[in-house]
């Protein structure tokens, strides 16, 4: 089956530093990739929608400047988590559909990533 | 804009027992729904999917049928198992705004006990 690879999968830096999540479609390519936020008690907020060659369409109230997200090929995304703070400390989750699956495709999922910013 | 709500768990039943887990659904146009699966320490998975109105998705025994007229989206088990026991999320996949956007309910923690 179709394997995402997130990386790192926990990182802890501290406040003020940026970090960079990769997402990577191993052996599909993946013209749209989506970025999730999961919080405590488990929901998944969208955070964005990744788009090979173009940019990114984010959710409301996310900030398009503090999360920058780069979808520079047909297999990789990443997600820049800039001038972290502690607020910032969460579960991030990357997905991708397959190429040519549009919006009926199932999404594959990465590990996820655990960031703690100190 | 498009959303799903789901029941919030966790539901606790006894092994064979009847699940429902129930989901509604906002949404312009006509989109897919989903239901992923996160077991314990897991990254999510499909559990099944429809893609139009009436279609039922199945899978591993649990069932769900897209119901256009009441959006929603229940998910079904005759008999569940210990393994069983997992999240189950409620997905959503539209074109709202012009772009693909797959949105997802809360989650419902099920436990089943022997």
């Amino acid at each position: 089956g179709a394997v995402v690879s997130q990386h790192p999968s926990r990182v802890i830096c501290k406040s003020g530093t940026s970090v960079k999540i990769e997402c990577r479609s191993l052996d599909f390519q993946a013209t749209t990739m989506f970025w999730y936020r999961q919080f405590p008690k488990q929901s998944l907020m969208l955070m964005a929608t990744s788009n090979e060659g173009s940019k990114a369409t984010y959710e409301q109230g996310v900030e398009k400047d503090k999360f920058l997200i780069n979808h520079a090929s047909l297999t990789l995304s990443t997600l820049t988590v800039t001038s972290a703070h502690p607020e910032d400390s969460s579960f991030y989750i990357c997905s991708a559909r397959v190429r040519g699956t549009g919006n009926t495709g199932e999404l594959f999922f990465g590990e996820g990533s655990r960031l703690t910013v100190l | 804009g498009d959303s799903v709500t789901q029941m919030e768990g966790p539901v606790t039943l006894s092994e064979e027992a009847f699940l429902t887990i129930n989901c509604t659904y906002t949404a312009t146009g006509y989109p897919s729904l989903f239901w992923y699966v996160q077991y314990p320490g897991e990254g999510l998975q499909l559990l099944l999917k429809a893609t139009k109105a009436d279609d039922k998705g199945s899978n591993k025994g649990f069932e769900a049928t897209y119901r256009k007229e009441t959006t929603s989206f229940h998910l079904e088990k005759g008999s569940v198992q210990v393994s069983d026991s997992a999240v189950y999320f409620c997905a959503l996949s539209g074109l709202g705004g012009g772009y693909q956007k797959v949105t997802f309910g809360i989650g419902t923690k099920l436990q089943v006990i022997p």
